[in-house]
């Protein structure tokens, strides 16, 4: 099974940087995804990493170290339609590639 | 392109009574398809999930039950529904032995509240 923490709740600054960690712990890892949800919605794809490292994507940028089951979202240059939450899940090749999602973290975002 | 379709998107039931959610998906075959549940405050949680037609795996005991009786259709049950069933359903689908840097297609969702 997975053990997938991220922070419950983050407050941040529009134009300022955030950061979201997220740790896991997982027997068939097979990529770790990040997902936006705003309320009342379905989650949209927001970032990949399979590999060590860090992958950008315009404001947002996403890293992983699988040796210690650790990943985070950056998010740069807030902006109000940020305020939303952000799930972290990793995919598990023993569950027919099923995601496993953390508990998300609520991001405001504030003038 | 592909395309998965999620009914309905509200519903509000009374205690005992009996669910059905249906999800398609459409412009593939042989899809992976996942049944998950968002309770008010806590995160998604996966149900069910299919590999093939009529195969189907539970991920926690419940209340609940899933069919698969076509390729590209995923059917949620319960013949009694509990209060504690009220949530946020997702559907999603990914290609059979999924390996893209994308992940799941999810469908629009379904609100139920149980009365």
């Amino acid at each position: 099974g997975q053990n997938i923490d991220q922070p419950t709740e983050m407050t941040a600054t529009e134009g300022a940087i955030v950061q979201i960690n997220c740790t896991y712990q997982t027997s068939g890892f097979n990529g770790l995804f990040w997902y936006q949800q705003h309320a009342g919605e379905a989650p949209t794809f927001l970032s990949y990493n399979v590999l060590d490292g860090l992958e950008e994507k315009g404001r947002f940028s996403s890293f992983l170290s699988r040796s210690k089951g650790y990943s985070y979202l950056l998010l740069k240059e807030l902006q109000m339609k940020d305020s939303a939450s952000y799930l972290c899940a990793v995919r598990d090749i023993g569950s027919g590639y099923a995601l496993n999602f953390g508990k998300g973290t609520s991001l405001l975002v504030t003038p | 392109s592909q395309t998965i379709h999620q009914w309905p998107a509200t519903l509000v039931q009374p205690v005992g009574s009996p669910l059905s959610l249906e999800c398609t998906v459409e412009g593939t075959s042989n899809p992976n398809l996942y049944w998950y549940r968002q309770a008010a405050g806590r995160g998604l949680q996966l149900l069910f999930y299919s590999v093939g037609i009529g195969q189907i795996s539970s991920e926690v005991p419940q209340n609940l039950s899933a069919s698969r009786p076509q390729d590209r259709q995923f059917i949620l049950s319960s013949k009694k529904l509990l209060l504690s069933d009220s949530g946020f359903y997702l559907c999603a689908w990914s290609p059979w032995g999924d390996r893209r840097s994308y992940g799941y297609t999810f469908g629009s969702g379904t609100r139920l509240t149980v009365v």
